[in-house]
């Protein structure tokens, strides 16, 4: 089993480029997530996605925007990227969305934003 | 709201010491709390979860935490440090109703030095 995996691995953009960053998971869960991770900081909450069809914002929305294109995969978009958004980005998923649900995450996307 | 604290964003033992990461939560309902790790260029690893069966809990790699009510405290603990216990460690809590992603502290690396 892959689990979760993201793609890409690395990517420099200038400021005002748009990219989109892939998830896919491959352990029938329901609910999937894209976190933002800066030094000192921990993980925060860009967008969940609790069932396919369904998406919601986290804590640092701003900026972002999400499609759950399938069960399967959870895509995020930067439509104007700003050096405030260099950072490490990371998927996860869950069967459920529950309290005591274990999240699963990828390996993670660095984004370098000039 | 829910939040954690993590005290300390480095800690240093030497191998065979033991391993105190500590933790603080804040939360207005039950909380159900985990310690994520994080190896290097990886993502992160579930080590442990409580979900209020039992206050003592043992995860993987020979970690263990206990989840004590009146100190709000959820410390992780290992007996033993091995080398291969440098990483960065997260605790985190999970939202409360709504939405049920989680909230991460800000993270403790732990070096383990020969």
């Amino acid at each position: 089993n892959a689990g979760v995996t993201q793609t890409p691995k690395f990517q420099v953009l200038k400021t005002g480029q748009s990219m989109t960053l892939q998830c896919a998971q491959d352990m029938n869960h329901n609910s999937m997530y894209w976190y933002r991770q800066d030094p000192g900081m921990g993980l925060r909450l860009i967008y969940y996605s609790a069932s396919e069809g369904t998406t919601d914002k986290g804590e640092v929305p701003n900026g972002y925007n999400v499609s759950r294109l399938n069960k399967r995969e959870f895509s995020l978009r930067l439509e104007s990227a700003a050096p405030s958004q260099t950072s490490v980005y990371f998927c996860a998923s869950s069967a459920r969305q529950g309290e005591w649900e274990t999240q699963y995450f990828g390996p993670g996307t660095r984004l370098l934003v000039l | 709201a829910q939040s954690v604290t993590q005290l300390g964003s480095h800690v240093s033992v030497s191998e065979g010491a033991l391993v105190l990461l500590r933790c603080n939560y804040s939360s207005s309902v039950p909380p159900y709390l985990f310690w994520y790790v994080q190896y290097p260029n990886q993502g992160l690893q579930l080590l442990l979860k409580y979900t209020s069966a039992a206050t003592l809990v043992k995860g993987i790699n020979g970690f263990e935490a206990e989840f004590k009510k009146s100190e709000t405290s959820f410390h992780l603990t290992k007996p033993s440090a091995h080398m291969s216990d440098a990483a960065e460690y997260f605790c985190a809590v999970t939202r409360g109703t709504g939405r049920r992603a989680l909230t991460f502290g800000s993270g403790t690396r732990l070096q383990v030095q020969p």
